[in-house]
């Protein structure tokens, strides 16, 4: 079945330094990812996704994210973290055809000052 | 432009009223997607809407929910005799053709006393 996992719960990073949100994926076939984020009281936003192509793929406020096909991973990273990234983040999938995206449970990243 | 809206933006109901959802999509998307976030968790695929094909509903927890797409445009999600367990929020999330990342609105807080 297709899945998507956020290992950790949460992650803590000083402001500054680099931060990386963990998601690994199962799906049969080739995957579509995405991250998206969501800010205390909005809702989801668009961050970055992988279709096909470049590994590293470059998104919004920073962000970018690999996908690396062998260890099932699609992680999201950013060189120099800010407190207002602070948020929940969502891995998400489909695949194929298919336009339901399955999301992972989210993590929430606390960046302080 | 307008991006996806919802209402209400907030919803206190008691245990065995029924409710309704109201989703305003990007105008022109095609596609209509309904989820649910409960307290603390990911986000859970209820129903989807594609063009004028029957919409997928293999996301619908019981048979006490129900949504609607009139006109290709607005939709509707109804829940019937609502139980304390459907309190969340229910986000709303629509998308033009192909794989680009889906709007999502700022979502009804439900709240079943």
């Amino acid at each position: 079945a297709q899945s998507v996992a956020q290992p950790e719960d949460q992650v803590n990073v000083a402001e500054g330094n680099p931060l990386t949100v963990k998601c690994t994926y199962s799906v049969s076939g080739n995957p579509y990812l995405f991250w998206y984020v969501q800010y205390p009281n909005r809702g989801l936003q668009f961050l970055l996704k992988y279709i096909t192509g470049d590994n590293l793929v470059k998104g919004s406020y920073g962000f970018e994210a690999e996908f690396n096909k062998s260890q099932t991973s699609f992680h999201l990273k950013k060189p120099s973290a800010l407190v207002s990234d602070s948020a929940l983040y969502f891995c998400a999938l489909t695949y194929g055809g298919y336009n339901k995206l399955i999301f992972g449970a989210g993590t929430r990243l606390a960046v302080h000052p | 432009g307008a991006g996806v809206s919802q209402s209400p933006s907030n919803k206190v109901t008691e245990k065995g009223k029924d409710v309704e959802l109201r989703c305003d999509p990007i105008s022109g998307h095609t596609a209509l997607y309904w989820y649910r976030q409960s307290l603390g968790q990911g986000l859970e695929f209820l129903i989807y809407f594609q063009g004028n094909s029957a919409p997928d509903k293999s996301g619908l927890p019981s048979d006490r929910f129900s949504a609607e797409r009139t006109g290709g445009s607005v939709s509707t999600l109804t829940i019937q005799r609502t139980q304390q367990e459907d309190s969340a929020v229910y986000l709303c999330a629509s998308s033009g053709r192909g794989l680009a990342g889906k709007g999502f609105g700022p979502g009804t807080r439900l709240t079943v006393l």
